[in-house]
């Protein structure tokens, strides 16, 4: 099955500032990418998606990038707000009704002011 | 668009009941829907997929005779957790797939603080 590890668990940045996370995946079939932010006692919100079609894709603040060669993947946010502070998840799964995700561990991201 | 609610959000219980939380998609149809657990600082742990009018597909290590799932409507779905036991405390997340222009997206409800006593 698909596995997905995430790093780094735990990232620091100064207000303004870019973050980068991490993603890799093992199943070269897997071909939808997912990132969600998870606030503190909510569930995940659907930030920013890529299908294995693109390479790239932006909105605002927020882009991922896709290597299916590599089999990772990565999300960058720039002008870190302090509103920005949650855990982040990447997941991977292939793209068909009833398909599950599979999910990274997370990413504790704290923009200090 | 794409709303996924969940009640309650959170419950406390003695041991020995059972708690039933609901799942709706508001504004689409899910022909599946995802039922998650997830520990203090950790990530999601998925329990079982259920479809719309079948039976649900545990994961392995989930009893399916402790938490019934019931996905009687294309926007409904029920996770009840029988006979709860303090180590039943978790936060439960359900999700609910949209398909659209030809692709599923997973979208997320609020989740349900379970707390049993």
């Amino acid at each position: 099955g698909e596995n997905v590890e995430q790093h780094p668990s735990t990232l620091s940045v100064q207000e303004g500032d870019s973050a980068v996370i991490k993603c890799t995946y093992s199943d070269s079939a897997s071909n939808y990418f997912p990132w969600y932010k998870q606030e503190l006692g909510k569930g995940p919100q659907l930030i920013i998606d890529i299908r294995s079609n693109v390479g790239e894709k932006k909105d605002q603040r927020i882009a991922v990038t896709l290597n299916k060669t590599a089999k990772h993947f990565s999300l960058h946010i720039t002008e870190t707000q302090p509103e920005d502070s949650a855990v982040y998840f990447c997941a991977a799964k292939r793209e068909a009704a009833g398909n599950k995700l599979t999910f990274g561990g997370g990413t504790r991201v704290l923009v200090k002011p | 668009g794409a709303v996924v609610s969940q009640h309650p959000s959170r419950v406390i219980c003695k041991s020995g009941t059972s708690v039933k939380i609901e799942c709706r998609s508001l504004d689409f149809q899910a022909t599946t829907m995802f039922w998650y657990r997830q520990f203090p600082k950790q990530s999601l742990m998925l329990m079982a997929t259920s479809n719309e009018g079948s039976k649900a597909t545990y994961e392995q290590g989930v009893e399916k005779d402790k938490f019934l799932i019931n996905h009687a409507s294309l926007t409904l779905s029920t996770l009840t957790v029988t006979s709860a036991h303090p180590e039943d405390s978790s936060f439960y997340i359900c999700s609910a797939t949209r398909f659209q222009s030809n692709t599923d997206t997973q979208y997320f409800g609020p989740g349900t603080r379970l707390t049993v006593l």
